[in-house]
């Protein structure tokens, strides 16, 4: 059965260093997302990408992150330049149209 | 953001009898309703939908009921397995023409189905 695969499942970054998750959608699949969970807090929706352009993004969203579709397969979340609070499990998902999600299994981002 | 609401944290049951898990939601507009079954360190596992024109669906064991007058879904398992003892999601999206139907997801319920 496809799945998303994200890499790397675990991140260790200092603060103000940038990080890049990676994503592998499923492959017929064209709406793609990225999602968040602080320890102990709700899943939170950070964007949403289609047709090579941003969709939709939360207030979390802001000028230190950015998406990427490098390529026909990966999806690539950036962080610039990481705080504490980035920490946190980051998800991305995809769909084939605007139905249901399908999750990653998630990096796991610590900043020191 | 309260938008969508799971007011029971934790839940257990015995192996074969039902489950419940009860979602509330504020938002009128959601017009979609996921649930997501989740284990520690894992992603969110998709486990049954339904649209806002039907009032329940049915995949196996699993039931959703939707209550739009009462803005609440209930996922209903039956039998329970202890295999199905995980943290449940309840999420919801409204349709938006050019935008990125976010889904906005509960606190969860963690689930433990007792052998």
């Amino acid at each position: 059965e496809p799945e998303v695969t994200q890499t790397p499942s675990h991140q260790v970054t200092q603060m103000g260093q940038e990080v890049i998750l990676r994503c592998v959608p499923i492959s017929n699949h064209l709406y793609f997302y990225w999602y968040r969970q602080i320890l102990g807090q709700k899943v939170e929706f950070l964007v949403s990408f289609y047709n090579n352009e941003i969709s939709e993004k939360s207030e979390i969203f802001d000028d230190q992150f950015s998406v990427e579709r490098p390529d026909g397969s990966n999806f690539t979340l950036k962080i610039r330049s990481t705080k504490l609070e980035d920490s946190a499990m980051y998800f991305c998902a995809s769909s084939e149209s605007l139905g249901t999600q399908y999750f990653g299994p998630g990096t796991r981002l610590l900043v020191l | 953001d309260q938008q969508v609401k799971q007011n029971s944290p934790s839940l257990s049951v015995q192996e074969g009898r039902i489950s419940i898990l009860n979602c509330d939601y504020t938002n009128s507009m959601f017009d979609y309703f996921l649930w997501y079954k989740k284990y520690p360190a894992e992603g969110p596992t998709f486990l049954i939908s339904i649209s806002s024109i039907k009032d329940k669906n049915e995949d196996g064991r699993f039931t959703v009921f939707l209550n739009k007058s009462a803005k609440h879904l209930s996922l209903h398992i039956v039998p329970s397995q202890p295999g199905d003892s995980a943290v449940y999601f309840c999420a919801a999206s409204a349709y938006q023409q050019n935008a990125g139907n976010m889904l906005t997801f509960g606190g969860g319920t963690r689930l433990m189905v007792k052998p």
